[in-house]
């Protein structure tokens, strides 16, 4: 069985580091890339960027580029998304999702990692 | 980037009825990569159409993916009481990926 599991909810301050993770089974990790997607009430679902573990190939959307990091540890079949510096405009649930390819769009999710950043 | 706008925000209907909702984009969305899905409260988003209109696994053949270039409709022929949900279009082809505001579909 696929899964997709996530870290848990997180509370932070602004300005804080913060590495969410996203723990693949039940398919070939490497052979699937692995997308973060925001969600916000105020905007929706906004994708972030994807990463291929079999080489770690890592695109990002403009909007996201520069404010977070995607990465994978294939030993652990896990995928993270970490921020240098949090913003209060970080709050917001962050799935992580697979991609067989550019021809298919994501079909499993992970459950999600609510994010909070307040002072 | 392309942006997707779907109608109506809301759909009010009850079980048995006909859904029918639309996604527009601002351009032509390459080969038609087109796809819809169903979240609710709660949960991640679960993929129901690809490809515009071929249902993903698993998916009951009461919904119905349609349209090419930038008009797409997701048809939903007769509401089960699991159906009342957001749908959310996402078209694949064009960097970057982009959503759709989604549309809430609630029982009248």
């Amino acid at each position: 069985e696929v899964q997709l599991v996530q870290s848990g909810a997180e509370v932070k301050k602004p300005g804080e580091t913060l590495k969410i993770s996203c723990e693949a089974s039940g398919y070939g990790f490497i052979n699937y890339w692995i997308a973060w997607v925001r969600q916000t009430p105020e905007k929706g679902l906004e994708w972030m960027g994807i990463i291929y573990p079999g080489d770690s190939d890592t695109r990002y959307s403009p909007s996201f580029d520069g404010q977070v990091t995607i990465s994978v540890d294939t030993s652990t079949n896990t995928a993270y998304l970490q921020w240098s510096s949090l913003k209060a405009s970080d709050t917001a649930m962050y799935y992580c999702a697979r991609q067989i390819s550019g021809w298919f769009p994501v079909d499993y999710w992970g459950q999600g990692t609510l994010v909070t950043v307040s002072s | 980037e392309i942006v997707l706008t779907q109608s109506p925000d809301t759909l009010s209907l009850s079980p048995g009825e006909r859904a029918t909702l639309s996604c527009r984009a601002s351009q032509s969305v390459y080969s038609s990569f087109l796809a819809w899905y169903q979240q609710k409260p709660g949960q991640a988003p679960r993929l129901l159409i690809l490809g515009a209109s071929s249902r993903a696994t698993g998916i009951p053949d009461r919904f119905i993916g349609s349209g090419f270039g930038t008009d797409f409709t997701l048809t939903i022929s007769r509401l089960e009481p699991e159906d009342f949900a957001v749908y959310y279009c996402q078209q694949y082809g064009n960097s970057p990926v982009t959503f759709g505001q989604g549309t809430k579909v609630e029982m009248k």
